[in-house]
């Protein structure tokens, strides 16, 4: 079966950095998507990597290592307007998008 | 640029009623077109995808279906709601068989 595992909440400081980790069993892999999701409204798109290694766009990165079927969204210096969920989704072998349920991140002052 | 646009974007309905959500998409030719539901407090599960005109793949079984009468229209429906069909819809697009998706507004569906 395919299964994408995510923390279900994570607590944070506003100005801290956090760290959002994604595993993954899949068949095949083509890449590998971050999304943001406020509360309400729907998933925008934040980063997709599909070869390994780090990708840095302003506050948050993200990284991929394909052999051990992991990910992390990185964020820095956190703002209250971070609050929300992350979704991890997998491009599968047929090019189909395998979703993760999600990590609902509260940001504290 | 491209759009997609959903509606409405939030609605109420008795159980045993009937259901049509639109989502229409401008700025691409020949999208993959997907509907999803979230749950409150849950990820999101895909209901249906398609990948052209009248093609239709289902990957939930439910009292729900989907049509694709234009290449850039896809229309969710069902004849008789029931309470579970609850939830946030979501229709997103995607360049054939790559890339980023794109996400509609949403539409929060309250059945009672």
């Amino acid at each position: 079966g395919q299964n994408i595992d995510q923390p279900t909440e994570m607590t944070a400081t506003e100005g801290a950095i956090v760290q959002i980790n994604c595993t993954y069993q899949t068949s095949g892999f083509n890449g590998l998507f971050w999304y943001q999701q406020h509360a309400g409204e729907a998933p925008t798109f934040l980063s997709y990597n599909v070869l390994d290694g780090l990708e840095e766009k302003g506050r948050f990165s993200s990284f991929l290592s394909r052999s051990k079927g992991y990910s992390y969204l990185l964020l820095k210096e956190l703002q209250m307007k971070d609050s929300a969920s992350y979704l991890c989704a997998v491009v599968d072998s047929n090019y189909q998008l395998i979703w993760g349920a999600g990590t609902k991140l509260i940001i504290k002052p | 640029s491209q759009t997609i646009h959903q509606w409405p974007a939030t609605l109420v309905q008795p159980v045993g009623s009937p259901l049509s959500l639109e989502c229409t998409v401008e700025g691409t030719s020949n999208p993959n077109l997907y509907w999803y539901r979230q749950a409150a407090g849950r990820g999101l599960q895909l209901l249906f995808y398609s990948v052209g005109i009248g093609q239709i793949s289902s990957e939930v079984p439910q009292n729900l279906s989907a049509s694709r009468p234009q290449d850039r229209q896809f229309i969710l429906s069902s004849k008789k709601l029931l309470l579970s069909d609850s939830g946030f819809y979501l229709c997103a697009w995607r360049t054939a068989g790559y890339g980023t998706q794109y996400f509609g507004p949403g539409t929060r569906l309250t059945v009672l």
